[in-house]
């Protein structure tokens, strides 16, 4: 059985360009969170996710970054016009139900030049 | 807004050592989730506690929750290089929906 995966692992970006990170959650999980981890910082809650809605998106910065959870396909994180301080890991975990455990996947490591 | 803090936030022991990891808050949570994060990669869960002083034992690794739900520890006994790590606590909201991550416990251990 898969676990929650995650593509890229590593992606590099020019300030001003558009990072699109891709999370497949585990199979028979329907729940989505991300989470980023900034260098020498704890990770923090982003975005919670069900299938074509998002349910809680408390930790998410107002401007420039967007998820989705579409009915097919992977989780989007997408973050416009990148900046150097979006520089981090950013994670993604998966639940087969609200209350049940979280498990995470490798990460997307995103670096802005 | 919740915090969880851990300490210490480094621990360098000798193999055969004992080791305890603490995880303090003044908010309460649902239930609280250990994981062990190596390098380059995700959290890996190791133990999710609920009930207030549950007390769970995985080999060597041995994790207490608090009567009050409020704080956490994370013993090792005899601890092996293969323990080396970081060590997160999590706390779960009320309506299960995010975790609130401590700050992590670097744990080294030297052969």
């Amino acid at each position: 059985n898969a676990g929650v995966m995650q593509n890229p692992r590593h992606l590099v970006r020019r300030r001003g360009q558009e990072a699109r990170l891709r999370c497949s959650p585990m199979k028979g999980h329907s729940h989505v969170y991300w989470y980023r981890q900034l260098p020498e910082e704890g990770l923090k809650f982003m975005v919670y996710l069900q299938k074509e809605n998002i349910i809680d998106e408390s930790g998410m910065p107002k401007e420039r970054f967007s998820a989705e959870f579409p009915k097919e396909g992977p989780s989007i994180l997408r973050i416009q016009q990148v900046v150097r301080g979006d520089s981090a890991a950013y994670f993604c975990a998966s639940s087969r139900g609200l209350t049940n455990e979280q498990y995470f996947g490798p990460g997307t490591r995103l670096t802005v030049t | 807004t919740q915090l969880l803090e851990q300490s210490p936030q480094f621990l360098s022991i000798q193999e055969g050592e004992n080791l305890t990891v603490y995880c303090n808050s003044s908010s309460v949570f649902s239930s609280l989730q250990w994981y062990r994060q190596e390098p380059g990669e995700g959290p890996v869960l190791l133990v999710t506690v609920v009930t207030g002083g549950e007390v769970k034992k995985l080999k060597r690794l041995t994790f207490q929750f608090g009567d009050a739900r409020k704080d956490s520890s994370l013993h090792i006994t005899a601890a092996q290089p293969g323990d080396t790590g970081l060590y997160l606590c999590a706390g779960a909201s009320a309506a299960g929906n995010k975790l609130t991550f401590g700050g992590g416990t670097r744990v080294l251990v030297k052969p």
